[in-house]
Order: structure tokens, then C-alpha cells, then sequence
């Protein structure tokens, strides 16, 4: 399994509908979990960031975490066409010893369409 | 700096050159890290540096490719004998330490490098 798995997409929801993203990693020890926003052409930006069990809300998005299920997710409310980019969930991982490295899943591709 | 910046944007090498692309993090953050990005693909990780350690160097494709860093800043990352399947998008991120909550990575803007 790999450590950080996300469904590749492309997902396409229309203008002001809900986008879910969603993201299973490996490690049980893994303690924060991130969103990133790519477009095309850019380095990926961070959206937001959940360290605790349940929901966290910025703006239009909010990010769900249930550790038990090793599940993360990220919902966008009100979608707009200039959301429309991949979405990069990353994971803190165990890196050998004590070590924890930020790992990433390959990516989400998001089409909003108007 | 503002942020983390990189140079050169752009690179196009021949063939069996070496390359250096440099990442310069944002002040005060520990931790370093380096990416490869093939066109479509995912973020493939390479190194990162802790301080000047790195403790993880799993992701360096062959022996071609070193990376250092200085003075726990800036960070220097060398392909040697260059080849057609390094063209890609190298991208840096730095974050305030390694692991944990501390560990949000702010990514540069990436050197684009095109080997012919």
C-alpha cells in the first residue's frame, strides 16, 4: 500500500456545487495532515492543514480527519471554475528512527465547470 | 526573504553537463526539502535537510544527483553527467522544522530544467 493514496480523477463538478477530495494514508503515527492547491504550471500552495479528529472549517473549505479510518478529506463549498486545479493531500510520515517526512499523494485533478 | 526562491528558473543543458540549482528557504526555517516533477506527474520526493543533515536521501534517483547545504540555509542541488529523463520541474520547500505540526512546507517557484 502505498503511503499516501489519492483517487488520481479528474473530478468534475459544476459551479456551486460541493468538491469532495479525499485521501487515505498507511502510518497510523502520523500526526498532521495537509491540502495543497496546484495549477497548472505552479508550485503548489497550502490551502490548510488538520492535526485533531473531526472538522476544520477556512472560508469555502473545510478538511475532515478521522484517524481511525487513516482517512482524510477536504470538502470546497460553492465551487468556482478558479478552483478548478489538482489538489495534493500530504501526510507526516515515519522517515526511519524518529524521524517524520512530509509525504505526498500524487494528486487530484478538480474541473469546476460553469 | 519573502519566500523561497530558486534559480535558475529556467535551465537547458546538454547532455552529460552538470547542473546546479540552488534554493535559497525562507529565514528563520530549518527544514529543506527537494522535489522532481515530471510533466503530469506527481511530486516525487528527493532529499531533505535538517539543519545541514539529511536524513533522508531515499529518493535521490542515482549517484548522479548530491545535494548540501550550507550554513543552514541555502541548498545546492547537483546532477552530474545530466541525462534526457532529468528534464523536469525541480521544485524546493522549506518548512520551520522537520516533521510534526511545524512541518508546512512553503514551496519555491521551481527550475524548470531541460536537458537536451
Amino acid at each position: 500500500q502505498k503511503e499516501v493514496e489519492q483517487n488520481s480523477g479528474p473530478l468534475s463538478v459544476p459551479e456551486g456545487a460541493i468538491a469532495s477530495l479525499n485521501c487515505t494514508y498507511s502510518d497510523r503515527g502520523s500526526q498532521s495532515f495537509f491540502w495543497y492547491r496546484q495549477y497548472s504550471g505552479k508550485s503548489p500552495e497550502l490551502i490548510m492543514f488538520i492535526y485533531s479528529n473531526g472538522d476544520k472549517e477556512d472560508g469555502r473549505f473545510t478538511a475532515q480527519l478521522n484517524k481511525a479510518s487513516q482517512y482524510v478529506s477536504l470538502l470546497i463549498r460553492d465551487s468556482q471554475p478558479s478552483d478548478s486545479a489538482t489538489y495534493l493531500c500530504a501526510v507526516n510520515v515515519r522517515s526511519g528512527g524518529s524521524n517524520y517526512k512530509l509525504t505526498f499523494g500524487k494528486g487530484t485533478l478538480l474541473t469546476v465547470n460553469p | 526573504g519573502a519566500g523561497v526562491s530558486q534559480s535558475p528558473s529556467n535551465k537547458v543543458t546538454e547532455k552529460g553537463k552538470d547542473v546546479e540549482l540552488r534554493c535559497d528557504p525562507i529565514s528563520g526555517h530549518t527544514a529543506l526539502y527537494w522535489y522532481r516533477q515530471s510533466l503530469g506527474q506527481g511530486l516525487e520526493f528527493l532529499i531533505y535537510f535538517q539543519g545541514n543533515s539529511a536524513p533522508d536521501k531515499s529518493g535521490l534517483p542515482s549517484d548522479r544527483f548530491s545535494a548540501e547545504r550550507t550554513g543552514g540555509s541555502v541548498s545546492t542541488l547537483t546532477i552530474q553527467r545530466t541525462q534526457q529523463e532529468d528534464s523536469a520541474v525541480y521544485l524546493c520547500a522549506s518548512s520551520l522544522r522537520a516533521g510534526g505540526a511545524a512541518d508546512t512546507q512553503y514551496f519555491g517557484p521551481g527550475t524548470r530544467l531541460t536537458v537536451l
